[in-house]
């Protein structure tokens, strides 16, 4: 089973809106993963967990903030985004040695008013 | 600044033909080589891995290392309309696990 879980699948937000997006796997992988693509655009990372510890920040803003509470769960917080974080957020698993292959989720579509 | 390069394309094959996609990267060092298809408003889906010069074959697909001259090919053989999608080449970018992605090719297969 290469299955990663992401909800919601489609979520509009307001600019003063707190909202979270959430990922679940359960492939016993240790290193889960927070992507952002534009349209037209390949996957940019923005966080790296690595057994349950943030491992990589991107400089991503402090609008976006990442949890992981526990091995199975990744969440991102979001919170004040602007019109130009709309984008499809991919989270992807993998068992996290150096060179492993990634699954990602089927991506939550992320539209900022 | 590591970097992977792809022809952006669109590249379109008759229904039929093989498809030939080519992925160059910059950093000497790299060890582990994906493919992935992205149809469009889905996510990426890994179709292919590589990690040793010359080709492995799953199915209909080929994909080729050469470290040598740091390039990595995906050939899609009898290719189908269905196979039209975006090809995004990627390589591990360090010791978490995570992704360099190319720009992808963008692949059109005309029944």
């Amino acid at each position: 089973d290469t299955e990663v879980t992401q909800t919601p699948k489609h979520l509009v937000m307001g600019m003063t809106n707190k909202k979270s997006l959430k990922c679940e796997q359960h492939m016993g992988h240790r290193a889960m993963y927070w992507y952002k693509q534009k349209a037209k655009k390949p996957p940019e990372l923005m966080f790296v967990y690595s057994y349950e510890k943030l491992s990589i920040n991107e400089s991503v803003p402090s609008r976006f903030s990442p949890e992981c509470p526990n091995s199975s769960l990744l969440n991102l917080h979001l919170h004040a985004l602007q019109p130009e974080d709309s984008a499809l957020y991919l989270c992807a698993s993998s068992p996290g040695q150096r060179g492993t292959e990634a699954f990602f989720g089927q991506g939550t579509r992320l539209t900022v008013v | 600044q590591k970097e992977v390069e792809q022809n952006s394309g669109p590249l379109s094959v008759p229904e039929g033909a093989i498809a030939s996609l080519n992925c160059t990267y910059s950093d000497r060092g790299s060890q582990s080589f994906f493919w992935y298809r992205q149809y469009s408003g889905k996510s990426p889906e890994l179709i292919m891995s590589i990690y040793s010069n010359g080709d492995k074959e799953d199915g209909r697909f080929t994909a080729q290392l050469n470290k040598a001259s740091q390039y990595v090919s995906l050939l899609i053989r009898d290719s189908q309309p269905s196979d039209s999608a975006t090809y995004l080449c990627a390589v591990n970018g360090g010791s978490q696990g995570n992704l360099i992605f190319g720009k992808g090719t963008k692949l059109s297969v005309k029944p």
